[in-house]
């Protein structure tokens, strides 16, 4: 069955870097890959969505690779902030069933 | 602000009781889906409605169950609770349900039980 790895440490990354997250998903790979932002005890926030057929996605400061032959995402946070500080999820699609599979997060820190 | 509506937005009960959190998607979205989150845990899918039909099953306990009303409102029913069904319940609401749709979240209900 699919199942996606996301880093389960924290990533502490400096104001102003870059921060790159990953997504690795196993098996078949997916139509399209969704990143949400969570913040502590609220509802994940829809960021990007990237089809298979794209390599790049842009939105702001972010950016979303994909890549079908590594079974990999990337997601890009440019010149970061403290306030970007918060849990990423990756989600794909199952293929069927109209279910999404979710990651299990990313932590990112932003220090000043 | 999503747009989704969840009450209530806590909810203590004690272990074999039974409570029924409720959900209000956005305006226009047929599709709602629930999640479970427990502590430092991700999503994990529950169920799925589109249009007051089930339309995907997650892992769903036998004791839970949910329905999706004419009004496109949803309820999920949790029985029998145990200490493990403690945690934060999600209900998100999309336009179709498909898997490219973007879900949008509710705030969520955090159920203690003792």
């Amino acid at each position: 069955s699919q199942k996606i790895e996301q880093n389960s440490e924290a990533l502490n990354i400096q104001e102003g870097k870059t921060a790159t997250l990953t997504c690795n998903y196993t098996n078949y790979s997916p139509a399209y890959l969704q990143w949400y932002r969570q913040d502590p005890g609220r509802g994940p926030v829809f960021l990007l969505l990237i089809r298979e057929n794209e390599k790049e996605k842009r939105k702001e400061r972010l950016k979303v690779t994909f890549d079908t032959t590594l079974k990999q995402s990337l997601f890009h946070i440019t010149a970061s902030q403290p306030a970007d500080s918060a849990t990423y999820l990756c989600a794909l699609d199952k293929g069927s069933n109209y279910q999404l599979i979710w990651g299990a997060g990313t932590k990112l820190i932003i220090k000043p | 602000d999503s747009g989704v509506t969840q009450t209530p937005k806590h909810l203590i009960t004690a272990t074999g009781q039974r409570v029924t959190l409720r959900c209000s998607p956005r305006s226009g979205d047929l599709s709602v889906y629930w999640y479970q989150q427990s502590l430092d845990q991700g999503l994990q899918f529950l169920i799925q409605y589109y249009n007051g039909e089930e339309r995907a099953k997650g892992n769903i306990l036998e004791r839970f169950s949910a329905q999706q009303f004419p009004d496109l409102h949803s309820e999920l029913n949790l029985s029998s609770l145990e200490l493990g069904d403690s945690a934060l319940y999600f209900c998100a609401s999309s336009v179709a349900g498909e898997y490219w749709d973007t879900q949008y979240f509710g705030p969520g209900t955090r159920l203690t039980v003792l």
